[in-house]
């Protein structure tokens, strides 16, 4: 069964600071991998998305994530967080066919301090 | 504008009170499915439809309903609401099934609190 781990319940960093979000996934092929963000009170928003060709992807609001089969892994990353980065931090898995199902982590939430 | 809107954004009730929350989505998707998000759980996939009146079970199905009458519109049902399924829940649609499956876009979410 198809299963992300993302294992930091909570980062703080300061405004400006770089920022590494992590997620390790396990699956039983070549993933399908997402990361989406949800600001307070708000749904949930893609940043970016990998399904094939080049591993490092770029996304919305100046994040990228790269993905590292040998290592099970798809980071997040950002060189430079702005308050308005705080929110809270989904990856998900999947899915493939015959398993029509996007799997989450359980979310790391953001704090960006001034 | 490309959207999923659920209605309504919140709702208290009470234990036994059947409710439905609806969903629509005016991107023509063919997958659409519900989630429920609770703290230190993420998104738990409660219900999923591949099509019109195509449906079946994700994780946490036990205690709701859902039917796929029409593409645009896939409902949530809790036929006798419990404390236990107090929670956020979000609708998502998407184009395409498996190796034709694009991003999901989920709707604003419906904040349920069941007393």
């Amino acid at each position: 069964a198809q299963s992300v781990t993302q294992p930091d319940i909570h980062i703080t960093v300061s405004e400006g600071a770089s920022l590494e979000l992590r997620c390790n996934y396990s699956y039983g092929a070549t993933p399908y991998l997402f990361w989406y963000v949800q600001s307070p009170g708000q749904g949930l928003q893609l940043l970016l998305k990998y399904f094939s060709g080049d591993t490092l992807v770029q996304g919305i609001k100046g994040f990228e994530a790269e993905f590292k089969r040998s290592q099970s892994s798809f980071n997040l990353r950002k060189p430079s967080v702005h308050w308005s980065d705080a929110a809270e931090y989904f990856c998900a898995v999947g899915p493939s066919f015959g398993n029509e199902k996007l799997t989450f982590g359980t979310g790391t939430r953001l704090t960006i301090i001034p | 504008e490309a959207q999923v809107t659920q209605n309504p954004r919140y709702l208290i009730t009470v234990t036994g009170k059947k409710l439905t929350v609806t969903c629509s989505q005016n991107m023509n998707h063919e997958y659409m499915s519900w989630y429920r998000q609770d703290p230190g759980l993420g998104l738990r996939q409660i219900y999923y439809s591949m099509n019109v009146e195509v449906t079946d079970k994700g994780d946490v199905p036990e205690g709701y309903k859902v039917s796929r009458k029409e593409k645009r519109n896939f409902p949530l049902i809790l036929e006798s609401p419990s404390p236990n399924q107090t929670s956020l829940y979000f609708c998502a649609s998407s184009l395409g099934q498996g190796a034709f499956w694009t991003e999901a876009f989920f709707g604003q979410g419906t904040r349920l609190t069941v007393v």
